[in-house]
């Protein structure tokens, strides 16, 4: 089963605007992941947060986490037509068991130019 | 490229037939990681490695599926007797050691379509 839960399921807006994708999880967590993928094509990575960490910026990235509400956003600043894609969060657990990212359904972003 | 590949792209095969997939990490990544995505999904964890030792199985991976890494360096997986219910694309990723870095690097995956 997934963990992450990802809102919305779908997104679309106009070209230079931001996009905000929001993410939320059952168990504890190590770290949070964000990943992108194109249209039938394998995953790439964007930014890691680790549990301890609230906040994360990478270019026209911002992340945030709240442990406490077990949830995560993913803000998408100056939205480009490339930017179309769906976007995924995965977790990384603390704790034993399998080392595996758990992977949500991912928010299907679709940016209008 | 020094980028995960995987091979084939693409697969179609009848219900029944065997299929074999293969995985060539990126260098010096020895952990290696096997996922498996449907349509509308996100993807699901089967296996990973630590070098040539198989060290997690999803219950996902039933007996049908099985997955090596010989050498600690390529990976294959198969699965048996192949049913319609297996076709998805099939994903590998690769990272460092776990306690030194976490992010994993995805290959550009296997489609799998059975008939």
């Amino acid at each position: 089963s997934q963990q992450g839960e990802e809102d919305p399921q779908a997104l679309s807006i106009q070209e230079g605007e931001n996009a905000t994708m929001n993410c939320s999880y059952k168990t504890s967590i190590n770290n949070l992941q964000w990943y992108r993928q194109n249209s039938g094509r394998g995953l790439v990575h964007l930014i890691l947060i680790r549990s301890n960490e609230r906040e994360k910026h990478s270019g026209r990235l911002r992340v945030t986490l709240d442990t406490s509400k077990k949830s995560s956003s993913l803000l998408i600043t100056a939205s480009r037509a490339a930017d179309t894609a769906s976007y995924f969060c995965a977790t990384g657990y603390s704790g034993g068991g399998a080392d595996g990212l758990t992977f949500g359904k991912g928010t299907h972003l679709i940016i209008q130019p | 490229d020094t980028g995960v590949s995987q091979n084939p792209r693409h697969k179609i095969t009848k219900r029944g037939q065997n299929v074999t997939f293969r995985c060539d990490p990126i260098s010096e990544h020895n952990r290696l990681y096997w996922y498996r995505q449907t349509l509308g999904q996100g993807p699901e964890f089967l296996t990973y490695f630590q070098n040539e030792a198989q060290l997690e199985k999803s219950r996902l991976l039933s007996d049908r599926f099985s997955a090596e890494r010989p050498k600690g360096s390529f990976s294959t997986l198969e699965i048996q007797r192949t049913e319609q219910g297996d076709s998805a694309m099939y994903l590998c990723a690769s990272s460092v050691d776990y306690k030194v870095q976490e992010t994993q690097y995805f290959g550009p995956g296997t489609r799998l379509l059975v008939l």
